[in-house]
């Protein structure tokens, strides 16, 4: 079974602190997301890496940058958390190099993360 | 752009009885994915089905199944004789062409006992 970890379930941190969410995955698994959810709004992509290295932005990149130095590892980092980045982040990793998959994704439990 | 609507923000069912989630999508694509995603309270998001669009004949598992209608571009979940550890989160989810999926906003599930 693929595990994927995320270092948190619970997180709070004050607004302009510098705040890192970690997400390991254990299955050699190629790409790898970060999503924010939140109620009526569904998953929305933050960013995402297909490669070590490699990342693209998603639909609302701003505000945040990721780091994926080595391929189980990515990180999503808040450069200066503001209030209304308090919300729940999931991490997923696919297999799959190429488009036209129909692998799934596999999530990790998920961040909930508060910004006071 | 490609979109993904979830037109039911919750839905109720009595325990044993059958429910179907709506699910719609916009695109262009001829050939695509389409997923069920169940988050459960405990928030770890898992696969319940999923649907190559190349694919005439639906996906079924178990007491899930899919109603795909291409043309209508309208891929809905049915649940077969509801139990309480269904109730959660059913998000849809579309990918094409790209890494990116795209998640509808969800339907939250409750089941009745």
């Amino acid at each position: 079974d693929v595990k994927v970890t995320q270092s948190s379930r619970y997180l709070v941190k004050r607004t302009g602190e510098k705040v890192f969410l970690e997400c390991v995955q254990d299955m050699d698994h190629e790409n790898m997301f970060w999503y924010r959810q939140d109620p009526g709004l569904g998953l929305r992509l933050i960013y995402f890496s297909y490669d070590v290295k490699m990342k693209e932005k998603g639909d609302i990149p701003e505000g945040y940058s990721v780091s994926r130095e080595k391929k189980e590892r990515f990180s999503l980092i808040l450069e200066s958390a503001s209030t209304n980045q308090t919300s729940m982040y999931l991490c997923a990793t696919d297999p799959d190099r190429g488009a036209y998959s129909n692998q799934p994704q596999h999530f990790g439990d998920g961040t909930r993360l508060s910004i006071l | 752009a490609q979109t993904v609507t979830q037109s039911q923000p919750e839905m109720s069912v009595q325990e044993a009885e059958t429910v179907t989630l709506s699910c719609t999508y916009d695109t262009s694509e001829s050939d695509y994915y389409l997923f069920w995603y169940k988050q459960p309270p405990s928030r770890q998001m898992i696969l319940v089905i999923r649907q190559e669009a190349y694919k005439q004949q639906n996906a079924t598992e178990n007491r899930f199944s899919v109603n795909f209608q291409k043309a209508a571009k309208s891929f809905s979940l049915k649940i077969s004789d509801s139990q309480l550890g269904d109730a959660a989160m059913y998000f849809c989810a579309y990918r094409a062409g790209t890494y990116k999926y795209i998640f509808g906003t969800g339907t939250r599930l409750k089941v009745l006992a």
